[in-house]
């Protein structure tokens, strides 16, 4: 059964710091992977999507790498901003296509 | 641009009670999804309907009952709720059955039973 496993579950930052999220999943067998954010009371926002074949995928000052290989993806944050604050979640899509989620990683930035 | 529309944002039942709650798309995707978020866990999948007229059970179906009404209408029914399901419910869709593309999500119903 995939399990998909988000350390650390907080992480607080001073501003402008570059910093690293990671997400490890147990089966290799995956169509895809997705790192969200979630505002509180908000929904999900899809912020950057890597498909089995590609090994990373950027978007402004998010990066996201993934290493099928390992079971490991890591979502880069470049200079970050207290706008930034939130909780990153990834989930994978099994051999099922279904999507497997990580119980996410709460972000603060301090100004 | 609305996305994924949910209805409503909030809610408290007493046990028993029963309601259903609404998500829209217009994106016209195939796909639509339901959802629940509890503390300290990933999201965990309810229902799911891969195109219009077809349902299927995801990881935690017991309890609810799903609606694919059209194609832009997908709906969650609790029939007769119990405090285990206090919980954040959320509505997604994507493109495609298989759901190679992103998911759009909704804002999210929270609902407490009490």
């Amino acid at each position: 059964k995939q399990e998909v496993t988000q350390i650390p579950a907080a992480l607080s930052v001073p501003e402008g710091e570059n910093l690293v999220l990671n997400c490890s999943f147990t089966d290799s067998a995956i169509y895809n992977l997705q790192w969200f954010r979630q505002d509180p009371g908000k929904g999900l926002t899809s912020l950057l999507l890597i498909q089995s074949s590609q090994r990373e995928q950027t978007s402004g000052r998010l990066n996201a790498s993934l290493d099928k290989s390992s079971g490991r993806s890591t979502l880069y944050i470049a200079a970050s901003q207290p706008g930034d604050s939130a909780t990153y979640l990834c989930a994978v899509m099994d051999s099922n296509y279904q999507l497997i989620w990580g119980a996410g990683t709460k972000l603060i930035i301090k100004p | 641009n609305a996305g994924v529309t949910q209805t409503p944002k909030f809610q408290v039942l007493k046990t028993g009670q029963s309601m259903t709650l609404q998500c829209a798309q217009d994106m016209n995707h195939n796909s639509m999804y339901w959802y629940r978020q509890d503390p300290g866990m990933g999201l965990r999948l309810i229902y799911y309907s891969a195109s219009e007229g077809t349902t299927d059970k995801g990881e935690v179906p017991n309890g609810y009952n799903v609606s694919r009404l059209n194609k832009r209408e997908f709906s969650l029914r609790l029939e007769s709720a119990a405090p285990s399901q206090t919980s954040v419910y959320f509505c997604a869709s994507s493109a495609w059955d298989r759901a190679i593309t992103e998911a759009f999500f909704g804002q999210g119903t929270r609902l407490t039973v009490v």
